[in-house]
């Protein structure tokens, strides 16, 4: 059973424009990661979020936690080339001592 | 600071042989856990070591073991191969056991194909 659903699964566009990547989950975690991970590397963190309702900004990266701490969300502004790979998020529950990674979602961003 | 090492970097095994995969940690990282990570099925999480000992385990057979020394390398193992297999899988290691919003660095993989 995958707890952590993203949406969409493949995302193809143009540099400039903006998008938005879907975590989503019918359970309550405790905080949640994003990760990048490209091509022939291992996934390497962006960001953590703790507080529901949080938003965080990493340059053109904004990331938020619902209210509820059951999903999140990742829009990227004007995407660039360099922002191309697969976009995991992951979900710590309470009592659970290891994290739950989502289904992924792979950016292309062309120039 | 060196990153996460992982060797090799490729393998190629046929059904039924067995394989043992390397990670060594970033330096003063005590935990170290393993995940596959398949097209199909994403990362799935194998198994967590701390102090030499296994501390989490996920849902694989048997045939996935692993161990840690007193230096924080580990090593996992399959055996009995089978095309299923086919993965890279992914070694990260953190500072603390357990707390599941530790920070992970993960090393680059070792990419497993099975024929």
């Amino acid at each position: 059973t995958q707890l952590l659903e993203q949406s969409p699964q493949f995302l193809s566009i143009q540099e400039g424009e903006n998008l938005t990547v879907y975590c989503n989950s019918s359970s309550v975690f405790s905080s949640l990661q994003w990760y990048r991970q490209e091509p022939g590397e291992g996934p390497v963190l962006l960001v953590t979020v703790v507080t529901g309702g949080e938003v965080k900004k990493l340059k053109r990266l904004t990331f938020q936690f619902g209210d509820a701490r059951k999903d999140s969300s990742l829009h990227i502004t004007a995407a660039q080339p360099g922002d191309t790979g697969l976009y995991l998020c992951a979900g710590a529950q309470t009592g659970f001592q290891k994290l739950v990674f989502g289904t992924g979602t792979r950016l292309l961003v062309s120039p | 600071k060196a990153g996460v090492t992982q060797t090799p970097r490729y393998l190629i095994k046929t059904r039924g042989q067995q394989v043992t995969l390397s990670c060594s940690p970033i330096s003063g990282h005590r935990s170290v856990s393993w995940y596959q990570q398949t097209p199909g099925q994403g990362l799935q999480f194998l198994f967590e070591y701390f102090s030499e000992t296994q501390r989490n385990k996920g849902n694989f057979p048997g045939r996935f073991s692993g161990r840690q020394f007193s230096n924080s390398r580990s090593e996992m193992n399959v055996s009995t191969l089978e095309l299923g297999d086919s993965a890279l899988y992914l070694c990260a290691s953190s500072q603390l056991q357990g707390a599941a919003n530790e920070k992970l660095f993960f090393g680059s993989g070792t990419q497993l194909s099975v024929l």
